[in-house]
């Protein structure tokens, strides 16, 4: 089975624009969860979604936002990026939710300056 | 809120012996404690998981136990090699609501 797959790999943003990631889940998993990682705050629960609809929502301004095809590929999307949205961003899918069993993508890794 | 905390932050050790990460958290309906394993330039793997109602679980030559009393719980890694080199995540789940709370990371070096 493929793995967890996100696009695209590096980004590179200047403050006030806007930018979408993709995440596509292991084939047969309906839950994606997103997580943003630092250096300084570590792994931090953005959202998850589940059949299309979000199940769960971390402590993130409303500039983080995403959503959830039919097919379970989900996109995130920040706006007005900020110098310190700079990080790596993870999804990671599961079968059926955030505390089972969750399998990372290798994350986008964005850039804002 | 709740948390987990991690400890060390760094290890290192020596090739061929043990290793142990520890990790306590804060709410006692946390019923799932993954680990996860992150090389550079990847997302974390999981490598071993335990619920609330076992003690220990063992896979080849990593381990986890967890004392729910103590709200604690530890990844032994025996024998350990030059490729268990990276950072090591514990977690838990928030028992209210669907989410996992990660801890701040272990930087692991095996030592030639």
């Amino acid at each position: 089975k493929a793995g967890v797959t996100q696009t695209p790999r590096y980004l590179i943003k200047t403050r006030g624009q806007q930018v979408t990631l993709s995440c596509s889940p292991i084939s047969g998993h309906r839950s994606v969860s997103w997580y943003q990682q630092t250096p300084g705050q570590g792994l931090q629960f953005l959202f998850e979604y589940f059949s299309e609809t979000q199940r769960n929502k971390g402590n993130f301004p409303g500039r983080f936002s995403g959503r959830q095809f039919s097919n379970s590929r989900s996109e995130m999307n920040v706006s007005t990026l900020e110098l310190g949205d700079s990080a790596l961003y993870l999804c990671a899918s599961s079968l059926f939710g955030s505390q089972e069993t969750q399998y990372f993508g290798p994350g986008t890794r964005l850039l804002v300056l | 809120g709740e948390n987990v905390e991690q400890h060390p932050s760094t290890l290192s050790v020596q090739e061929g012996d043990s290793a142990v990460i520890k990790c306590t958290y804060s709410d006692s309906a946390s019923n799932y404690f993954p680990w996860y394993k992150q090389e550079l330039g990847k997302g974390p793997q999981l490598i071993i998981d335990i619920r609330s109602n076992v003690g220990e679980k063992k896979d080849q030559r990593i381990a986890v136990t967890l004392n729910k009393t103590a709200k604690h719980f530890s990844l032994h890694i025996t024998e350990t090699q030059p490729e268990d080199s990276a950072v090591y995540f514990c977690a838990a789940s928030i028992g209210r609501d669907d989410k996992i709370i990660f801890g701040k990371g272990t930087r692991l070096h095996i030592l030639p």
